[in-house]
């Protein structure tokens, strides 16, 4: 069964840019999250996706936003892209619904640098 | 919401020697508790959980037990190897479907 796949893997992207992210989740789940991870602040949870609605959203501002698809892909956005945007953005997908276990299954990340 | 208290790093041990790294946490009800390791390069992937109170989650070795009464959820392994060499995060279940994670402890094994 493959993985939960990120693209692309590494981008660079000067300030006021914007930037798409993409992921793709293990097949049969819905739910798919996003984190984002940095030396300073840890891994902080940007939101969740479940049947193409989200369900939870952390404590980001409003450039960051996200979508999911009825195949439960999904894509983040970073509009207007400042320095401090530079992380490593990791997704996870779950099952989901009735059937979730708690477990999420990370994806290796899209490391993003602005410069 | 939840929080997480986990030990500082680095880590640094030599083969073969005894592990344990703190987790303590806050939550409203119980939630489940994970720990998940994240080698260099790569995202994080489940190591243990653990869904109720005295629960064993284990695995490759490692060991961690639900205590409720001190909301603690350490973890252990009797005897690491360099390949254990990572950086691991304690994570209580939100309620709301989020994994609260903890800093993060980096372990570096020696041989």
């Amino acid at each position: 069964k493959a993985g939960v796949t990120q693209t692309p893997r590494y981008l660079i992207k000067t300030r006021g840019q914007q930037v798409t992210l993409s992921c793709s989740p293990i097949s049969g789940h819905r739910s798919v999250s996003w984190y984002q991870q940095t030396p300073g602040q840890g891994l902080q949870f940007l939101f969740e996706y479940f049947s193409e609605t989200q369900r939870n959203k952390g404590n980001f501002p409003g450039r960051f936003s996200g979508r999911q698809f009825s195949n439960s892909r999904s894509e983040m956005n970073v509009s207007t892209l400042e320095l401090g945007d530079s992380a490593l953005y990791l997704c996870a997908s779950s099952l989901g619904g009735t059937a979730n276990t708690g477990e999420l299954f990370f994806g290796e990340g899209s490391r993003l640098t602005v410069l | 919401g939840n929080s997480v208290t986990q030990m500082e790093g680095p880590v640094t041990l030599s083969e073969e020697a005894f592990l344990t790294i703190n987790c303590t946490y806050t939550a409203t009800g119980y939630p489940s508790l994970f720990w998940y390791v994240q080698y260099p390069g790569e995202g994080l992937q489940l190591l243990l959980k653990a869904t109720k109170a005295d629960d064993k989650g284990s695995n490759k070795g490692f060991e961690a037990t639900y205590r409720k009464e001190t909301t603690s959820f350490h973890l252990e392994k009797g005897s690491v190897q360099v390949s254990d060499s990572a950086v691991y995060f304690c994570a209580p279940d939100g309620s709301a479907r989020q994994l609260t994670f903890g800093s993060g402890t980096q372990l570096t094994v020696l041989p």
